[in-house]
Parts: structure tokens; sequence; C-alpha cells
């Protein structure tokens, strides 16, 4: 069964580095997602993107955030300077056209800023 | 805008017994209602969705859900709750098809033997 891949599975930074959270989506999917769960709290919408442009985005996604789709294959959500708040599971997702809604997610990246 | 609240955090059940967890919605229209499951180390899974119809949707695993429009609710069901159905299960809310779901907090299941 296809299935969206995110790498790494876990990473730790210090405050101020850059990450770069990679995710493979599912091949034949058009929009692509990335939402982010801190400890303890609720899943929470980042952004969408489709056609090689962001859609939609949260307040969340400030310009700290930036999102790419550099080849055919990966997307990829980069944090230019990390924060201690940023510590949190970073989920992506993708559907295809054929299922509105019906989001398919990986398992997620788990980033922790010291 | 909308919203989601699930008001269990968590709930223990006994193997074999049923199981409900709520799930009330706030959104002006109709909405786009799914239950995703995360078991630990896991992804989310979606379980079912409603878009229109028949308010009574089948899912995997032997879930169900109801769409009650007058409660703004949509309650996920199992007659029969089995231990590996232990996990975290999310409800979430989406204005329009596909983009930008808005997740209640979870509420964390656990089964007893």
């Amino acid at each position: 069964e296809p299935e969206v891949t995110q790498t790494p599975s876990h990473q730790v930074t210090q405050m101020g580095q850059e990450v770069i959270l990679r995710c493979v989506p599912i091949s034949n999917h058009l929009y692509f997602y990335w939402y982010r769960q801190i400890l303890g709290q609720k899943v929470e919408f980042l952004v969408s993107f489709y056609n090689n442009e962001i859609s939609e985005k949260s307040e969340i996604f400030d310009d700290q955030f930036s999102v790419e789709r550099p080849d055919g294959s990966n997307f990829t959500l980069k944090i230019r300077s990390t924060k201690l708040e940023d510590s949190a599971m970073y989920f992506c997702a993708s559907r295809g056209l054929a299922g509105p809604g019906e989001l398919f997610f990986g398992e997620g990246s788990r980033l922790t800023v010291l | 805008a909308q919203s989601v609240t699930q008001p269990d955090i968590h709930i223990t059940v006994s193997e074999g017994a049923s199981l409900e967890l709520r799930c009330n919605y706030s959104y002006g229209a109709t909405p786009y209602l799914f239950w995703y499951v995360q078991s630990p180390g896991q992804g989310l899974q979606l379980l079912l969705k409603y878009f229109s119809g028949d308010t009574l949707v089948q899912g995997i695993k032997g879930f169900e859900a109801e769409f009650k429009r007058s409660q703004s609710s949509f309650n996920l069901r199992k007659p029969s709750v089995h231990w590996s159905d232990a996990a975290e299960y999310f409800c979430a809310v989406g204005a329009s098809a596909g983009n930008m779901l808005t997740f209640g907090g979870g509420t964390r299941l656990m089964v007893k033997p």
C-alpha cells in the first residue's frame, strides 16, 4: 500500500539552527500538507501546497518557515532559525484529486530544539 | 472559525465492551468530518469520513460514526473493542474539499484485558 514517508524520524538541534524536514508523498498525489503537534496539544495545520505554490497557511507558518518541492518526489519543510517552541512532531500529508479531504499522513518527524 | 471538541481526554474500556468517543464541532455550513487514529509511534490513519448523504458512516476496523447535525456531533462507535484498538483518536473537521483540517484534542483509549 502506498504511503507517505518522512525523514528524519527524530532530529535534535540547537536553538537558532536551520532544520529541513523531508517528506515523500504518495506518488500520484497533488496536494501536500504540513501539520504539527506540540507534545500534549492538538494537531495543528501549518501549510498546504498545490501546483508548486502555497495554497493556504496558518498564522503559525511565519517567515521562519518555508516549503519546497525541489524535485518530483520530495516535499520539504524548512525552519530557518529554530526556537524552543518549535519542538514538536511534524506530520506531512498528501492527497490525490479523487479523495477530497482524505489526507494520508506520514509517521511524523520529531523535532527537539535545545 | 471552525473548531472541534473531544470532551474525553482518556477513556478506558474492557476488551469486548462497546465504545463511543464523542466529538462536537463548530462550523457554519455543512462540514466535512473525519476520524483519525494514531497508534504509538505511528502516523495518523483515517478511520472514516463524512461528506454528505447517509449520516451513519462505516469505516475500517469495525468502526462507525454518526453525523447529527442538530447536535453538531460526529461520535465514533465500535460494538466490541479489541486490545489492538488502544490508541489515540482524533476527530477533525474540514471547511472545504481537503484543505486545512482542524483537529480536536484527541481521546486516548486504553483497553483492559
